[in-house]
C-alpha cells in the first residue's frame, strides 16, 4: 500500500500569513493527489485534483503544487474560514489512501 | 447540483449486519463512479470501497475486504454499503461520494454527502 506522509499534523498562521502543508508518498503517484478541506462537524469538501487543478468554486488563494512522491498545498493568505483540517489524498493505486491531516487554527 | 444523501445508520452490535443507504439527485447516477469513504471519532478518513459507474467493477479496503459488499441500483440513483460481521473499529460516521470526471479521467471523492453515523457496540 502507499503510505501519504502529511506535514506538519498542527499549523498555528495568522490571518494573512501565507500556509503550506505537505504530503510525501511512499511511491511514486504520478499527479494522481488530491487535497481536501473538513470544517468541524462538515463532510471534507475538494479542493485541488490532479495536484494542482482547483475544484470549481474554490478561491483563487488556494494552489496546489508537486508530481510524484512530494506535493504542497499553499493558501496564499490566510483568511479566518481557511480554520479547519486539510488531507491529501493519492489515487495512483489500490487502496486509495489519505494522509493523516493537517490541523489549521489561527494564531 | 449534486445532492447525495446517507441513510440506514444505527446502533448495531458486534457481528450483526447493517446496510446503508445513499440517494444521489441533480446529476445522472449511471455516469459516475461511486464510493464509501468512512471516519471514525476524532480521526481521519479512511477509503472503505468503491464501485464503477456501471457496478461491474469494485474494491474494497483490507480493513472490510470480506465483510462489506458495495453495490448500486443505476435505476433509483442509489448507491449501497451491505455491513456484515460487523466490529467495535467499524464504528464511524460513513460517507457516500462521488468522482469528478474532466478531460477524460475520473477523480474521485469529489462530491459528498452529510454522512451517516454507525455505532458497533454490545
Amino acid at each position: 500500500d502507499i503510505q501519504m506522509t502529511q506535514s506538519p499534523s498542527f499549523l498555528s498562521a495568522s490571518v494573512g500569513d501565507r500556509v503550506t502543508i505537505n504530503c510525501k508518498a511512499s511511491q511514486n503517484i504520478n499527479r494522481y493527489l488530491n487535497w481536501y478541506q473538513q470544517k468541524l462537524g462538515e463532510a471534507p469538501k475538494l479542493l485541488i485534483y490532479n495536484a494542482n487543478s482547483l475544484q470549481t468554486g474554490i478561491p483563487s488563494r488556494f494552489s496546489g503544487s508537486g508530481s510524484g512522491t512530494d506535493f504542497t498545498l499553499t493558501i496564499s493568505s490566510l483568511q479566518p474560514e481557511d480554520v479547519a483540517t486539510y488531507f491529501c489524498l493519492q489515487h495512483n493505486s489500490w487502496p486509495y489512501t489519505f494522509g493523516a491531516g493537517t490541523k489549521l487554527e489561527l494564531k | 447540483e449534486v445532492q447525495l444523501v446517507e441513510s440506514g445508520g444505527g446502533l448495531v452490535q458486534p457481528g450483526r449486519s447493517l446496510k446503508l443507504s445513499c440517494a444521489a439527485s441533480g446529476f445522472t447516477f449511471s455516469d459516475y463512479n461511486m464510493a464509501w469513504v468512512r471516519q471514525a471519532p476524532t480521526k481521519g478518513l479512511e477509503w472503505v470501497a468503491s464501485i464503477s459507474y456501471g457496478g461491474s467493477n469494485t474494491h474494497y479496503g483490507d480493513s472490510v475486504k470480506g465483510r462489506f459488499t458495495i453495490s448500486r441500483d443505476n435505476a433509483k440513483s442509489t448507491l449501497y454499503l451491505q455491513m456484515d460481521s460487523l466490529r467495535s473499529e467499524d464504528t464511524a460516521t460513513y460517507y457516500c461520494a462521488r468522482d469528478l470526471y474532466y478531460d477524460g479521467t475520473y477523480y474521485p471523492f469529489a462530491y459528498w454527502g452529510q454522512g451517516t453515523l454507525v455505532t458497533v457496540s454490545s
